[in-house]
């Protein structure tokens, strides 16, 4: 069954503490996003990376860190850095359809939940 | 900069009414522009694409670059449209992808 893998689905925190979310695909695409979606504010890009061993910035990149050692996977850190940390985190990757789009394929999404 | 606009936050309209989602975005180069949905309880998935310039379970989208709107139209919508939509953008031939801050949609019987 191919997709996107988030786990957890849920995770509680306590402030200071880092965290690392998930994020397994088995679809072979080579390009992976880490977005934070808030109410009202849609989906904001945190990184991207569109090959293994190199990622890039998206426009909230700080508190976060990640790592692409893989194809497969692409953990997204939640340090103590970050100051609003509570929020609903989706992956997403992408490959080329035969349109010439750049479709993202998205995973179910992880809670976090700063106590 | 780049920059997806969605100037509503909900849209209610009743069962086979029109429907149009305003998109509008900036951004300097030649953009890809694409809208997702998210049914309740469903994953974030792909509605439609420019570039294919289809239609999709009645949903049309025409890229408008004098404008530089994108706006989601229907002409009959149904319950099951009821969802979150959201406009994206994507730099062509890039992998970095932005979103708006989405519409709800609601169908009212």
């Amino acid at each position: 069954d191919g997709g996107i893998t988030q786990s957890p689905k849920y995770l509680f925190r306590k402030e200071g503490q880092n965290v690392t979310l998930s994020c397994e695909q088995n679809l072979n695409h080579d390009a992976m996003y880490w977005y934070r979606q808030d109410p009202g504010q849609g989906l904001r890009l945190i990184y991207y990376s569109q090959i293994v061993n190199d990622f890039q910035k998206g426009d909230i990149a700080e508190g976060y860190s990640v790592s692409r050692e893989k194809k497969e996977s692409f953990p997204l850190t939640v340090t103590s850095a970050q100051k609003n940390p509570t929020a609903f985190y989706l992956c997403a990757s992408s490959s080329t359809d035969s349109s010439g789009a750049n479709v993202l394929t998205f995973g179910a999404g992880s809670r976090l939940t700063v106590l | 900069a780049q920059r997806v606009t969605q100037p509503e936050k909900l849209l209610s309209v009743f069962k086979g009414a029109p429907v149009e989602l305003k998109c509008n975005y900036s951004y300097s180069g030649s953009p890809e522009l694409f809208w997702y949905v998210q049914y309740s309880r469903q994953r974030l998935q792909l509605l439609l694409r420019h570039i294919s310039r289809e239609s999709i379970k009645g949903f049309t989208a025409d890229l408008n670059k004098g404008e530089t709107s994108f706006h989601l139209k229907k002409p009959f919508a149904q319950e099951e449209d009821s969802a979150m939509y959201y406009c994206a953008l994507r730099n062509t031939g890039g992998f970095k992808t932005i979103f708006g801050a989405g519409t709800r949609l609601f169908v009212k019987a």
